[in-house]
């Protein structure tokens, strides 16, 4: 069964203070993970897309890495408008269509 | 630029009441997707249409649930005799292309209560 684990379930940092956020995966054949951030009372907001392992990509203050079996979402220096869910997804289906499988999420607060 | 959007943003049902959730995806986007998501928890997929196809239904979690797209474009998702366990957000997302392989669009959610 496809399955998305994501760890720790909620993470406080103190401005500046860098960290990691971690996404573990079984699926077969993955087709692509993906990272969303959600604010509350909000829809989740797209922020990467990683297709193979050793795949990296960044924006801003994060930056997404992927192995075989996870992925990372590393947040450097972090600012209080970081605050939010981060919602970590894999795409899986049969049938030529991606629904996303996602986790729980990590809930980060970014304090001043 | 419109983005998807849903509506109502929240509904307060009594047990026993059917309730329509829609949504209205990006202009021209061909896949369009259902999740339900509880408090605490990720989304949870429901249903996906290409066009006006429903092609996959085997989230939705009780003939209770039914969703439509009948001209490829606004959808509706229907809950009849809603239950309290029906209670949480219900997302939309649109994709451009077919079967929702590149970035998925979400909605703001419909917050659907049932007391």
């Amino acid at each position: 069964e496809d399955q998305v684990t994501q760890s720790p379930e909620a993470l406080r940092l103190q401005e500046g203070e860098s960290s990691s956020l971690n996404c573990s995966y079984t699926v077969s054949g993955l087709r692509g993970l993906f990272w969303y951030r959600q604010d509350p009372g909000k829809g989740p907001e797209f922020l990467f897309t990683l297709y193979s392992a050793g795949e990296e990509k960044e924006k801003e203050r994060l930056k997404a890495t992927l192995t075989k079996k996870e992925s990372f979402l590393h947040i450097t220096a972090p600012k209080p408008e970081d605050s939010a869910t981060y919602l970590c997804a894999v795409q899986a289906g049969a049938g030529g269509y991606n629904k996303l499988i996602f986790g729980a999420g990590t809930r980060l607060a970014v304090h001043p | 630029g419109a983005g998807v959007s849903q509506s109502p943003r929240y509904k307060v049902a009594k047990r026993g009441q059917d309730v329509a959730l829609r949504c209205d995806p990006i202009s021209g986007h061909v896949s369009l997707f259902w999740y339900q998501q509880a408090l605490g928890q990720g989304p949870e997929f429901l249903t996906y249409f290409q066009n006006e196809a429903q092609l996959d239904k085997s989230g939705l979690p009780s003939d209770r649930f039914f969703a439509e797209r009948p001209e490829g474009s606004v959808s509706t998702l229907k809950i009849q005799r809603t239950q309290q366990e029906d209670s949480a957000v219900y997302l939309c997302a649109s994709s451009l292309d077919w079967g929702g392989g590149n970035e998925q669009f979400f909605g703001p959610g419909t917050r659907l209560t049932v007391l």
